[in-house]
């Protein structure tokens, strides 16, 4: 079964420059969940999908980021204007649960890291 | 407000040794508890989880945890360490309700002696 999917793996920009980034979660699963993972720091979760809706956005800094699932499937991340606090790994992770928990594991990809100069 | 606290930024170990990494939480009510490991440039990877049940959760590469309650802890425990275990180490919380949100803590390096 092939995993999460990500791209590109690296990337560095200007500041005030934009970037995208595209996920493409394992097949079937219905939660797609982009997380910010900034050096020294834990997983931060950013925007949750639930099939193409917004379950989660609080997160988000939504003059600047934007994300999308048009389909249910795949997921593009943007940032634009970027700025030097911006230099992170996004990680992007998938999940289907069943009802519940009980099998609901998140499936991490190996993230986009960004440097903006 | 909702938090997870790993209090140790970096542990070392020597090989052979035994493991304890901290976690605690502050919740509303008890929420599902994981531990996940990020090896460097990889992604995470669930090691365990806890609902409900036994407080002594196994997981996998030989990692257990135990939940208390009393003392809103999840704490992730090996009793022999690997130096392939050299790694960072999330402790990560889900309300139980059907918002499937997880939260991590920010992280604990391991660090392996030969």
């Amino acid at each position: 079964e092939a995993g999460v999917a990500q791209s590109p793996r690296y990337k560095i920009i200007e500041k005030r420059q934009s970037v995208a980034f595209w996920c493409n979660p394992i097949s079937g699963h219905a939660t797609l969940y982009w997380y910010q993972q900034i050096l020294g720091q834990g997983p931060k979760l950013l925007i949750q999908f639930q099939n193409n809706g917004v379950v989660d956005d609080s997160q988000l800094p939504k003059d600047r980021f934007s994300a999308e699932r048009l389909k249910g499937v795949d997921s593009t991340l943007k940032i634009q204007p970027a700025k030097l606090e911006d230099s992170a790994v996004y990680l992007c992770a998938s999940s289907f649960p069943q009802g519940g928990w009980n099998t609901g594991e998140l499936f991490f990809g190996e993230g986009s890291r960004l440097t903006v100069l | 407000a909702q938090s997870v606290t790993q209090p140790d930024i970096h542990i070392t170990v020597s090989e052979g040794a035994s493991l304890e990494l901290r976690c605690n939480y502050s919740y509303g009510a008890t929420p599902y508890l994981f531990w996940y490991v990020q090896s460097p440039g990889q992604g995470l990877q669930l090691l365990l989880k806890y609902f409900s049940g036994d407080t002594l959760v196994q997981g996998i590469k030989g990692f257990e945890a135990e939940f208390k309650r009393s003392q809103s802890s999840f704490n992730l425990r090996k009793p022999s360490v690997h130096w392939s275990d050299a790694a960072e180490y999330f402790c990560a919380v889900a309300p139980m309700d059907s918002s499937y949100k997880l939260i991590f803590g920010s992280g604990t390096r391991l660090l392996v002696r030969p």
